[in-house]
């Protein structure tokens, strides 16, 4: 069963307006994590967010921020205001202790191209 | 300055002889774990080191194998490449296996001819 699921293969935004990527995930393990990590066309995997099972508030990094709503079991990312550098391959990953697994499993991304 | 290197960042190896990738980290992290990404798909975890005890993923081939002869080091050695091992092979270390980030290099592409 798919534990991360990203609806969104590709996205085209306007430069300076808001974006939202959409994640969704499924596990039964009470305490687990959601991140949301950028890779250029480099190839580097960029830390973005993490969001725990158990925080209270949303997470916020700069112009990102966590869309966490527990009882649907989706963790969106919101970008404000974005930028021509912000184009890139967006995956959304969680770590839970399924499976004895303590490595992320990653969605299958979503390319967000920023247009001028 | 990087914290997580891979070596190198491009690898071309012929079909069937053994291949090396190389990770080294700076941030003595206790947990340090390999990738492979196929072209278009999402990263998927082969295998990790939590300080010397080494976890492989249920449905890692036994092509892949791995060392970590310290804790700035680890290795993924392909024995036998196939074409279909071609992808970008990604390091990330972590402090322990519950840490809120994991620190990700930048990528070894590895091509098979």
């Amino acid at each position: 069963a798919q534990k991360i699921t990203q609806t969104q293969p590709g996205m085209f935004v306007q430069e300076k307006e808001a974006v939202t990527l959409d994640c969704t995930y499924d596990t039964s393990d009470p305490s687990y994590g959601l991140f949301w990590y950028k890779q250029p066309s480099s190839g580097e995997m960029i830390f973005l967010i993490y969001q725990g099972s158990y925080d209270q508030q949303n997470a916020t990094e700069g112009r990102y921020s966590l869309n966490f709503q527990k009882a649907r079991k989706s963790a969106n990312l919101v970008i404000s205001a974005s930028q021509l550098g912000d184009s890139a391959m967006y995956f959304c990953a969680m770590r839970d202790s399924g499976g004895g697994a303590d490595g992320l499993t990653f969605g299958k991304g979503t390319h967000l191209i920023i247009q001028p | 300055d990087a914290m997580v290197i891979q070596n190198p960042r491009y690898q071309v190896t012929q079909f069937g002889k053994p291949v090396t990738l190389s990770c080294s980290q700076t941030l003595n992290h206790n947990v340090m774990y390999w990738y492979q990404q196929k072209s278009s798909q999402a990263p998927k975890l082969l295998f990790h080191y939590y300080d010397k005890d080494f976890n492989n993923e249920a449905d890692t081939p036994d092509n892949f194998q791995s060392r970590r002869p310290n804790t700035s080091f680890c290795f993924l050695d392909i024995r036998s490449p196939g074409l279909g091992d071609a992808a970008m092979y990604l390091c990330a270390t972590s402090r322990t296996n519950r840490d809120t980030k994991a620190f990700f290099g930048q990528g070894t592409r590895l091509t098979v001819v």
